[in-house]
C-alpha cells in the first residue's frame, strides 16, 4: 500500500493541453515535494511547499499544497513535448530524522 | 558540483553472489539516502543515515540487505547472498538539511 497515491498513473496528451496531476494521502505531512524522473536519470526536485494551502508557480507548472498538508497537485499549462517524464511527489516525515517517501508516479507522454 | 556519484551504472550478477553498491554523496550534505525502483513498487526507501549515522533501516526488505556509512563521503549497500527478485535500479540520494535531495543517476542491478 502505497502510503501516498497518484493520479493518474498513466497520461498521454497533446502538445497545448492542460493537465493536471494529485498526490493524496491519509497522513500529514511536514512538507511535500515534486520531482520529475527522466529515463535513465535520477529524480530531479521541481519544487517544495510547506505551508498548508501554499501555491507555487515554476513557469507553466502550478503547484499546490493542501490546507491540510495531506495533499497536492501539479496543474501544467499548454503541455509541451519536453514535459514529457515521469512525475514523482514525494512527502516529508519525521522519523528521528526527516525522511522523504514517495508516491508511485505519474508517467506523462505529450505529443506533438 | 560532481553530484552524487554511485558505482556501478550497472551491474549483473548470477543469484547468489554478492553485490555491493557504493555511493558518495555531494560534499558537505549530511543525511544519505538510498532508494530501489521498480515498475511494480515505485521508489522506496531503503534506510537513511543522518551525520553517518544509520536512523531508520525499516524499508530494507530482508537480512539479506545491509548498508553502512564508515565516513560522510562514502556509503555502501549489500546485498548476500543476492536474488532474482533484488533487479531494480538503486538510487542514492544527499541532502543538506530538509526539502531537497539529490539523487545520483542509480546503478540498475541484474540478478539472473
Amino acid at each position: 500500500t502505497q502510503l501516498l497515491e497518484q493520479s493518474p498513473q498513466f497520461l498521454s496528451i497533446q502538445e497545448g493541453e492542460n493537465l493536471t496531476v494529485y498526490c493524496n494521502s491519509s497522513s500529514v505531512f511536514s512538507s511535500l515535494q515534486w520531482y520529475r524522473q527522466e529515463p535513465g536519470e535520477g529524480p530531479v526536485l521541481l519544487v517544495t511547499v510547506v505551508t498548508g494551502g501554499e501555491v507555487k508557480k515554476l513557469k507553466r507548472l502550478t503547484f499546490q499544497f493542501g490546507d491540510a498538508r495531506k495533499d497536492s497537485s501539479l496543474h501544467i499549462t499548454a503541455a509541451q513535448p519536453g514535459d514529457t517524464g515521469l512525475y514523482l511527489c514525494a512527502g516529508e516525515r519525521w522519523g528521528g530524522g526527516f525522511k522523504t517517501i514517495f508516491g508511485a508516479g505519474t508517467r506523462l507522454f505529450v505529443k506533438a | 558540483d560532481a553530484g552524487v556519484i554511485q558505482s556501478p551504472r550497472h551491474e549483473v550478477t548470477e543469484m547468489g553472489q554478492e553485490v555491493t553498491l557504493r555511493c558518495k554523496p555531494i560534499s558537505g550534505h549530511n543525511s544519505l539516502f538510498w532508494y530501489r525502483q521498480t515498475m511494480m513498487r515505485g521508489l522506496e526507501l531503503l534506510i537513511y543515515f543522518n551525520n553517518n549515522v544509520p536512523i531508520d533501516d525499516s524499508g530494507m526488505p530482508e537480512d539479506r540487505f545491509s548498508a553502512k556509512m564508515p565516513n560522510a563521503s562514502f556509503s555502501t549497500l549489500k546485498i548476500q547472498p543476492s536474488e532474482p527478485r533484488d533487479s531494480a535500479v538503486y538510487f542514492c540520494a544527499s541532502s543538506e538539511g530538509r526539502f531537497r535531495a539529490f539523487f545520483g543517476q542509480g546503478t540498475r542491478l541484474t540478478v539472473v
